[in-house]
């Protein structure tokens, strides 16, 4: 149980254009997701808490018209990075909080995407 | 400032050893820590939670400690196997953080032959 995908796993795009990535709880219903970043030897830092039919709540530091992110479902959140450049090359990572009985403060976190911009 | 921190170098054991990975936290209050396992260009793996107001926590090969007036928590895996090489994270759940983690920066462990 508690399984978290993500879409696509990797994604290479020019500068200047948009990528949508893609947080979907597979077997549970996540009223909380969340988006993190991870650059090459480093930790994970988190860049926003997202909340199914409300806004996201962004880290200090994130561009929000930078990086949209909407919760349309229980299931599913996504990330768009827009005007992506190539300082935005990263490993994103989503997670998702099941919030059902005694789990409901572990993060079961997907496989991550690569995105490279050329 | 708060600071999370882990092994700063890698740990390399051999293996069926114990390994002992490190997380230190200050100014943190933590309302419970968590464990993770990330492998190169994967997405961490979540492996234990401890809460507070709990000392030890085990689960198989793998047991947590957690004591707060050192603000520091142990993690041991047992007879270790070369498939235990990994990136081990440590993740801290601030009372009142919303559920937000904060991470660590990570104990790269490898278990030699």
């Amino acid at each position: 149980g508690a399984v978290v995908s993500q879409h696509p796993s990797w994604v290479i795009c020019k500068s200047g254009t948009s990528v949508k990535i893609e947080c979907r709880s597979l077997d549970f219903q996540a009223t909380t997701m969340f988006w993190y970043r991870q650059f090459p030897k480093q930790s994970l830092m988190l860049m926003a808490t997202s909340n199914e039919g409300s806004k996201a709540t962004y880290e200090q530091g994130v561009e929000k018209d930078k990086f949209l992110i909407n919760h349309a479902s229980l299931t599913l959140s996504t990330l768009t990075v827009t005007s992506a450049h190539p300082e935005d090359s990263s490993f994103y990572i989503c997670s998702a909080r099941d919030p059902s009985g005694d789990r409901t403060d572990t993060q079961y976190f997907g496989p991550g995407t690569r995105l490279t911009v050329l | 400032s708060q600071k999370i921190e882990q092994n700063s170098e890698a740990l390399n054991i051999q293996e069926g050893k114990t390994a002992t990975l490190t997380c230190n936290y200050t100014n943190y209050s933590p309302a419970y820590l968590q464990w993770y396992r990330q492998d190169p260009g994967r997405g961490p793996v979540f492996l234990l939670l401890i809460r507070e107001n709990e000392k030890e926590k085990r689960k198989e090969r793998l047991k947590v400690t957690f004591d707060t007036t050192l603000k520091q928590s142990l993690f041991h895996i047992t007879a270790s196997q070369p498939a235990d090489s990994a990136t081990y994270l440590c993740a801290l759940g601030i009372t009142g953080g919303g559920n937000k983690l904060t991470f660590g920066t990570g104990t790269q462990l490898k278990v030699e032959l």
